[in-house]
């Protein structure tokens, strides 16, 4: 079955920086999503990235999906409080139910 | 953009009693439910597909005896946890996809077993 691996489990910004988060698959990606998520709530649709080499922007987070497509990256540039919270990349595992698998998430604070 | 509810957000119930969690969608009809829960400080878990008018399909793991589904209908999709325990006390999410690819999240549930 297909893994998401992302990296890193956590991270601590002071506002203003910049930071990135990897998702990596042990399979092919056919659709790449990006969530985030604050705590005890539900999940906030960022991104999907379906095409090797896609890049797409929203604000201040940018997404890319590498040519290869078993890795996407998002990148938050000056970041801010508001940012802080759970980011999930998910992928659809294909078949018939074709449901939604998550990664780990990365837990990102950022201080003010 | 689409809309998926959860009702209810927060339930509190006492160890041996049964909690109903529905999920509905909005504004669209979906064949197609998934539940999902979510331990604290950890990623979703899939538990199982829930299709309209079929029995449900439930991961590797998961109780179907525990963990009853029922997608009656078009929009609505419900979760119940039989004879609850504190082991069971978890943050549930329920997706309703549209079409092959586009899945769309309710805000989730908090259930606490004393």
């Amino acid at each position: 079955s297909q893994e998401l691996e992302q990296s890193p489990q956590s991270l601590i910004v002071q506002e203003g920086k910049n930071l990135t988060i990897n998702c990596t698959s042990s399979k092919t990606l056919y659709g790449l999503y990006w969530y985030k998520q604050k705590y005890g709530e539900g999940l906030i649709f960022l991104m999907m990235l379906q095409k090797g080499g896609e890049e797409k922007s929203h604000e201040k987070i940018t997404a890319k999906l590498d040519e290869k497509k078993q890795q996407s990256s998002l990148h938050i540039t000056a970041s801010q409080p508001s940012h802080a919270g759970i980011y999930l990349c998910g992928a659809l595992r294909g078949g018939y139910n074709n449901d939604m698998r998550f990664g780990a998430g990365t837990r990102l604070t950022v201080k003010p | 953009g689409a809309v998926v509810s959860q009702h209810p957000s927060r339930v509190i119930c006492k160890s041996g009693t049964s909690v109903k969690i529905e999920c509905r969608s909005l504004d669209f009809q979906a064949t197609t439910m998934f539940w999902y829960r979510q331990f604290p400080k950890k990623s979703l878990m899939l538990m199982a597909t829930s299709n309209e008018g079929s029995k449900a399909t439930y991961e590797q793991g998961v109780e179907k005896d525990k963990f009853l589904i029922n997608h009656a209908s078009l929009t609505l999709s419900t979760l119940t946890v039989t004879s609850a325990h504190p082991e069971d006390s978890s943050f549930y999410i329920c997706s309703a996809r549209i079409g092959t690819n586009e899945q769309f999240f309710g805000p989730g549930t908090r259930l606490t077993v004393l």
